[in-house]
C-alpha cells in the first residue's frame, strides 16, 4: 500500500491564482480530512470528509474548497490564493468506527503565495 | 468547539534525561487523546494514544497520563535520546460521528547529546 500520497511537494503560486491539491489513499479508509500547518499554530482543520460525497467544513474553511467524489481522492482546492494562505498542507485519513481514531497523514505540500 | 492547549512550546533535555508535555482540553465529551511525533520536513505519526476510560499507558520509554476530572494529560519520555528531537502534537477527540480532532499547538523537543 501506498498509504496517503499528496501531490505536489512544492508548489508556488501568484497572490490570485488557483490550483488544486491532490490528495488521494489506497487503505480503503472512509474519512479524509486537510489540515494546514503554520509555526507555532499546530494542525488546523481546513475541511474534512466522511464518505464519498460528503463533506463539511473545519476550523479554517475560508478560501478553500472540496469535493468527494470517490472514497479514494480528496482534492483541496484554492480559488484565489492570498499570501495567508502561504502554509504547509497535510492530508490525513482514518478508518471509521469508534474504535479507529489514528490518523494517517501524507507527506505535506509546502505552498508559497508571492 | 474543542480547545486544546500545550505547555511548553519548546523543551530542551540533556540525553538521558525525562522530558514531560502537558495538554489541556475543554470539551468534556472528548474521549480519545492521540500523541503525534513530526521529525523535520516530515509528516505527523502516531506515537501513542489513551482513551478516556484508562488513566495511564505505557510504551516502552513513552507513557502518557489522563485526568478527565481536571481534563488535562501529558506525555512523559523516559531516558531521552537524540531521536527524540522533534515536534510532539497532543489532541483531542470525541467519538462521534467523524471524530474531530483538534491539535495542541507543538512542542519542540531537543534532546542534547
Amino acid at each position: 500500500n501506498a498509504g496517503v500520497t499528496q501531490t505536489p511537494k512544492f508548489q508556488v503560486l501568484k497572490t490570485g491564482q488557483s490550483m488544486t491539491l491532490q490528495c488521494a489513499q489506497d487503505m480503503n479508509h472512509e474519512y479524509m480530512s486537510w489540515y494546514r500547518q503554520d509555526p507555532g499554530m499546530g494542525l488546523r482543520l481546513i475541511h474534512y470528509s466522511v464518505g464519498a460525497g460528503i463533506t463539511d467544513q473545519g476550523e479554517v474553511p475560508n478560501g478553500y474548497n472540496v469535493s468527494r467524489s470517490t472514497t479514494e481522492d480528496f482534492p483541496l482546492r484554492l480559488l484565489s490564493a492570498a499570501p495567508s494562505q502561504t502554509s504547509v498542507y497535510f492530508c490525513a485519513s482514518s478508518p471509521p468506527g469508534r474504535q479507529y481514531n489514528e490518523q494517517f497523514f501524507g507527506p505535506g505540500t509546502r505552498l508559497t503565495v508571492l | 468547539g474543542e480547545n486544546v492547549e500545550q505547555h511548553p512550546s519548546t523543551l530542551s533535555v540533556q540525553e538521558g534525561d525525562s522530558a514531560v508535555i502537558k495538554c489541556t482540553y475543554s470539551d468534556s465529551a472528548s474521549n480519545y487523546f492521540p500523541w503525534y511525533k513530526q521529525e523535520l520536513g516530515k509528516r505527523p505519526q502516531l506515537i501513542i494514544d489513551i482513551r478516556s476510560n484508562v488513566g495511564e499507558k505505557k510504551d516502552q520509554r513513552i507513557a502518557v497520563t489522563l485526568n478527565k476530572t481536571a481534563k488535562h494529560f501529558s506525555l512523559h519520555i523516559t531516558e531521552t535520546q537524540p531521536e527524540d528531537s522533534a515536534v510532539y502534537f497532543c489532541a483531542a477527540s470525541d467519538s462521534g460521528g467523524y471524530q474531530k480532532v483538534t491539535f495542541g499547538t507543538g512542542t519542540k523537543l531537543q534532546v542534547i547529546p
